[in-house]
């Protein structure tokens, strides 16, 4: 079974550049997130999707980030402009309503973003 | 905002001697979880303990809680040079909602 995919890896662009991060999750997910991992922190949830709908985006910073996830299925976030205070690693996971009893998320390897 | 704290932010053992993480936490919760995130690399999740569990082990994995003190501890056991990584708690509130994770412990396991 694949995981969850993100793209791309890595990201260095400059400031007031626009950046778009994507995430295809592992397959019958319905729930997707965006975490922000700044360095020596843990993961901070941007938003959360319910299949299509974003059920949780009260810490996504909606004047430069949006998100979407048009089919229910992968989704892409995006930052316009960035600003040096962004670069972070940007973590994508999946989780499934079969083991919602067990809340375990699987998580991408992120994509480490870069602002100069 | 992150709900858990984990103590200690660092620790440096020898391959073979025990690892134990706390976590403290702020609210009521419905379970807590613990993942390891090797560098420059995803979580991966460890072990989940329930709210009405006290005690929980998978493998040389030990999980406490007490929601009395809203703190749980991970153990791991005999430890290797490949547990080296960051171990994060983190919680749900009750019914199902968004995990928040904790700021991490760095462990490094030297041969």
């Amino acid at each position: 079974e694949a995981g969850v995919v993100q793209s791309p890896r890595y990201k260095i662009i400059e400031k007031k550049q626009p950046v778009a991060f994507w995430c295809n999750p592992i397959s019958g997910h319905n729930t997707l997130y965006w975490y922000l991992q700044n360095l020596g922190q843990g993961p901070e949830l941007l938003i959360r999707y319910e299949n299509e709908e974003a059920v949780d985006d009260s810490q996504l910073p909606k004047d430069r980030f949006s998100a979407e996830r048009l089919k229910g299925v992968d989704s892409t976030l995006k930052i316009q402009p960035a600003e040096l205070g962004d670069s972070a690693v940007y973590l994508c996971a999946s989780s499934s309503p079969s083991v919602r009893n067990t809340g375990e998320l699987f998580f991408g390897e992120g994509s480490r973003l870069t602002v100069l | 905002s992150q709900q858990g704290e984990e103590d200690p932010q660092a620790l440096s053992i020898q391959e073979g001697e025990n690892a134990t993480m706390n976590c403290s936490y702020k609210t009521s919760i419905n379970n807590l979880q613990w993942y390891r995130q090797n560098s420059g690399r995803g979580l991966v999740h460890l072990i989940l303990i329930r709210s009405n569990e006290r005690e929980k082990h998978s493998g040389r994995l030990r999980v406490t809680l007490d929601t009395s003190k809203k703190s749980s501890s991970l153990l791991i056991t005999a430890s290797r040079a490949a547990d080296t990584a960051s171990y994060f708690c983190a919680t749900d509130g009750t019914g199902y909602s968004t995990l928040t994770f904790g700021k991490g412990t760095m462990l490094l396991v030297s041969p």
